[in-house]
């Protein structure tokens, strides 16, 4: 299976530019998709096919990457932002998460 | 606007099967792909499977032999069962639509579902 590696955690002052990461082990091409989720919420989805922003999501989202490193950032960032993020690839059957990144703001 | 919402027993015992509607409001079935996700304790998440537009389906090889997902295209539903359940299978259950086998765009509430005699 392909395994996402994801930092478990980040702790970053509202205005700021976060950056957060994921990385494959092994090819994924572009088929690499972010949610949002916060507590007692479902996932929702921000960026799909690495860098495509998902309908409604604010353009303070990005991402960026190809192959097997990812980048999900957040520019600026706001207090609402505190969340878990995933990435989540569709290359590679079984299709896999990675384990999370729980974002906290100082 | 396309809705999901599961539904279903939500303490199942040990050796026992788990069974989940997921209800379709807003788009139909027999369009696209639909699938179930399920997040254990401590966050990890996991694919588990889907049913697509045609009624063909596709499973994670770590369930295979346990799982089954099914549909009713004339109430728009479609259904999770996972057989011979253990503690292990403790976790929130979701259903979602997955746009094109490739994310999952429009996700249910989720439904906890604990294993425990």
């Amino acid at each position: 299976d392909t395994v996402l590696t994801q930092s478990p955690a980040l702790a970053v002052s509202p205005g700021e530019r976060v950056s957060i990461s994921c990385r494959a082990s092994e090819g994924v091409n572009s088929y690499m998709h972010w949610y949002q989720q916060k507590p007692g919420q479902q996932p929702k989805l921000l960026i799909y096919k690495a860098s495509n922003l998902a309908s409604g999501v604010p353009a303070r989202f990005s991402g960026s990457g190809s192959g097997t490193d990812f980048t999900l950032t957040i520019d600026p960032v706001e207090a609402d932002d505190t969340a878990t993020y995933f990435c989540q690839q569709s290359w590679n059957d079984p299709y896999t998460f990675g384990a999370g990144t729980k974002l906290e703001l100082k | 606007e396309v809705q999901l919402q599961e539904s279903g027993p939500g303490l199942v015992k040990p050796s026992q099967s788990l069974s989940l509607t997921c209800s379709v409001t807003g788009y139909s079935i027999t369009s696209n792909y639909w699938g179930w996700i399920r997040k254990f304790p401590g966050n990890k998440m996991e694919w588990m499977g889907y049913i697509s537009y045609s009624g063909s389906t596709s499973y994670n090889p770590s369930l295979k032999s346990r799982i089954s997902i099914t549909r009713d295209t004339s109430k728009n539903q479609f259904f999770l069962q996972l057989n011979s359940v253990t503690t292990e299978d403790t976790a929130t259950y979701y259903c979602a639509r997955f746009w094109r086998r490739y994310y999952f765009d429009y996700w249910g509430q989720g439904v906890m579902v604990t294993v425990s005699s």
